[in-house]
């Protein structure tokens, strides 16, 4: 049973473009997020789909926006990169169902901005 | 203030002893709470979660305190293998609405 996975694992951009970042969720799962961790810092929570909707976000500028697919696969794209956007990105996923909310995390994708 | 308060060390600690962290947390209305770990840029594993009834596992037990609003984790006779970061959590609901981190705790073990 595979895990969450996501792809590219690394990703070097330069400021002003655009990027995206896939992420495939642990088999039975519904629900993704998706988290920035910036060097030295603890993960922060960019936005959540469910049922193919964004069901939360963080504080987070227009920028950044995703998509939930309906096989529950899950795009997070940045565009205009800036240099602070170099950062660990992850992808969580979880069942929807009360009392099994677990999160697992995928290996993440390192994204560098030049 | 930041939501989630963590001393981000590093804590440097001899094979075999003791180390204990805590955490604060400023949002009263937080109702889950967890300790996660990371090993060097690798994603977030949970370690465990914490109960106002205090819980253990093996070497390791947390506690909360919803009165003072911190959280702690205790490593007992630890092992290399506990070097990590540990990542104190918090969410505002019961179910796998958006985790909120801390910065971290950086751990070494020195054999």
């Amino acid at each position: 049973d595979a895990g969450v996975t996501q792809s590219p694992t690394h990703l070097i951009k330069t400021r002003g473009q655009q990027v995206t970042l896939r992420c495939s969720p642990k088999s039975g799962h519904d629900t993704v997020s998706w988290y920035q961790q910036a060097l030295g810092q603890g993960p922060q929570f960019i936005f959540q789909y469910y049922e193919e909707e964004e069901r939360q976000r963080g504080n987070f500028p227009d920028r950044f926006s995703g998509h939930q697919f309906p096989n529950y696969s899950s795009e997070l794209n940045v565009n205009a990169l800036l240099l602070g956007d170099s950062a660990l990105y992850l992808c969580a996923s979880s069942m929807n169902r009360a009392g099994d909310e677990k999160l697992f995390f995928g290996s993440g994708t390192q994204l560098s901005v030049l | 203030r930041k939501e989630v308060e963590q001393d981000p060390g590093p804590f440097n600690v001899p094979e075999g002893a003791t180390v204990a962290f805590n955490c604060t947390y400023s949002n009263s209305a937080s109702q889950s709470f967890f300790w996660y770990r990371q090993d060097c840029r690798k994603e977030p594993k949970l370690l465990m979660s914490v109960y106002s009834s205090g819980n253990e596992d093996g070497r390791f037990t947390a506690q909360l305190n919803r009165a003072s609003q911190y959280i702690s984790l205790l490593i007992r006779d630890s092992k290399l293998s506990d070097s990590a970061t540990y990542l104190c959590v918090v969410t505002s609901n019961f179910g796998n609405e958006k985790l909120t981190f801390g910065t971290g705790t950086r751990l070494t073990i020195i054999p």
